[in-house]
């Protein structure tokens, strides 16, 4: 069974850093693109980052290139997402997801960017 | 404002068909396959359709997807009370080189 385990959200101030985790099991995590998406409360689902299988080919969304890097880690099998420079705009439940079409995604960890 | 444009409610009665769209343009639902997404009350969002009309093992056949042109469609026949969920549809937008989201689409089963 899949499982995508993330952590690290919480409450931090305006200009403050956080790195997220996603814990990956039951798949080969070296073999599957991995994503990250953001949901704003009482918003709709927005892309932040992929990477694929070999770190090469990273994407992100405008609105976070320069502030957050996305990493894996495949011995540990697992997904990063290091943000800086945060805003009161970034305040959202942050998933990571599996697979090419995102199919599995993990139950979320909220981010509160706030003085 | 969405890349891709869907309409924010839907309703129907339990049996009845409904259907929710997806407009994009040439460089996302154009180019690129769709991918669907239901996400229950209070849940994470989970994979319905892929690459436009594939559902995903466990999937009931009441859902199914298309694709024409630079739109694209959910369609959910036999409506249940346990449809009730925000959809969403995604692609891959050449221009942004990013994925996109439609804004959701709010499903009442009255």
């Amino acid at each position: 069974e899949v499982q995508l385990v993330e952590s690290g959200g919480g409450l931090v101030q305006p200009g403050g850093s956080l790195r997220l985790s996603c814990a990956a099991s039951g798949f080969t995590f070296s073999d599957s693109w991995m994503y990250w998406v953001r949901q704003a409360p009482g918003r709709g689902l927005e892309w932040v980052a992929n990477i694929n299988q070999h770190g090469s080919e990273i994407y992100y969304v405008g609105s976070v290139k320069g502030r957050f890097t996305i990493s894996r880690d495949d011995a540990r099998k697992s997904l990063y997402l290091q943000m800086n420079s945060l805003r009161a705009e970034d305040t959202a439940v942050y998933y990571c997801a599996s697979h090419d079409s995102m199919d599995y995604w993990g139950q979320g960890t909220l981010v509160t960017v706030s003085s | 404002q969405s890349v891709l444009t869907q309409p924010p409610s839907a309703a129907g009665t339990p049996g009845q068909r409904v259907t929710v769209s997806c407009s994009g343009s040439s460089s996302n639902i154009g180019t690129y396959n769709v991918n669907w997404y239901q996400q229950l009350p209070g849940t994470a969002p989970k994979l319905l359709i892929y690459t436009n009309n594939q559902r995903p093992s466990g999937v009931p056949d009441r859902f199914s997807g298309s694709k024409s042109g630079t739109s694209a469609s959910l369609a959910i026949s036999g409506l249940q009370s346990e449809d009730e969920a925000d959809y969403y549809c995604a692609t891959w937008d050449g221009s942004l080189s990013g994925w996109v989201f439609g804004g959701g689409t709010k499903l009442t089963v009255l």
